[in-house]
């Protein structure tokens, strides 16, 4: 079948380590998105790829990095310098990066002590 | 800034009842808009999208509507399932690009027996 992996599902790491959540889709979609979840909010765009080797800063793109080295693969990196990491990260793809319906993984919940 | 509000925040109805979520956007240009259900502690899945031109729009026993001149869209849930407890969430897109979409923080509904 067909979708979107996201690994692990929850994830707890101390204060002042990066930590690298994964997210892996067969879909063969072109875009891919990653999206932040906190309780009572919308979700918010951290960062978005077009296509392999590129990717856009979202609306609260600091504290945080990717990289999209393989069209299946759109890693995010969540630094130290990230203020406030606890939150459940989602990671979406579309067959483009338009009107095309997005696909969502089913997230990873990371709490930061 | 765009916006998108949905209400109520929550509702609890009882097996077996129709119930409707409402969402009210001032997000423009309008290019689509999209209902998602999310299960607690998993990804959104889409349940409808509907541009412009459609009024209203059905998938199996949800049905939305859209009223571009008011900037207003429902969604109707008919005969209610244990199952359909989840958070909807409202999305609308301004333009042709997915990087702009704007998350409604969503209703959470919750279906007891």
């Amino acid at each position: 079948d067909g979708g979107i992996t996201q690994s692990p599902k929850y994830l707890f790491r101390k204060e002042g380590q990066n930590v690298t959540l994964s997210c892996e889709q067969n879909l063969n979609h072109d875009a891919m998105y990653w999206y932040r979840q906190d309780p009572g909010q919308g979700l918010r765009l951290i960062y978005y790829s077009q296509i392999v080797n590129d990717f856009q800063k979202g609306d609260i793109a600091e504290g945080y990095s990717v990289s999209r080295e393989k069209k299946e693969s759109f890693p995010l990196t969540v630094t130290s310098a990230q203020k406030n990491p606890t939150a459940f990260y989602l990671c979406a793809s579309s067959f483009r990066e338009d009107n095309s319906p997005l696909h969502f993984g089913n997230g990873t919940r990371l709490t930061v002590t | 800034k765009n916006q998108v509000e949905q209400s109520p925040q929550s509702l609890i109805i009882l097996e077996g009842k129709n119930c409707t979520l409402q969402c009210n956007y001032t997000v423009s240009p309008f290019s689509n808009l999209r209902w998602y259900k999310q299960d607690t502690g998993r990804g959104p899945v889409s349940l409808t999208i509907m541009t412009f031109s459609e009024n209203t729009k059905s998938n199996g026993r949800y049905t939305a509507t859209l009223d571009a001149d008011t900037k207003q869209s429902s969604l109707h849930i008919t005969a209610s399932q244990l199952s359909d407890s989840a958070s909807y969430i409202c999305v609308v897109s301004p333009g042709g690009s997915a990087r702009q979409l704007t998350f409604g923080s969503g209703t959470q509904l919750t279906v007891l027996p």
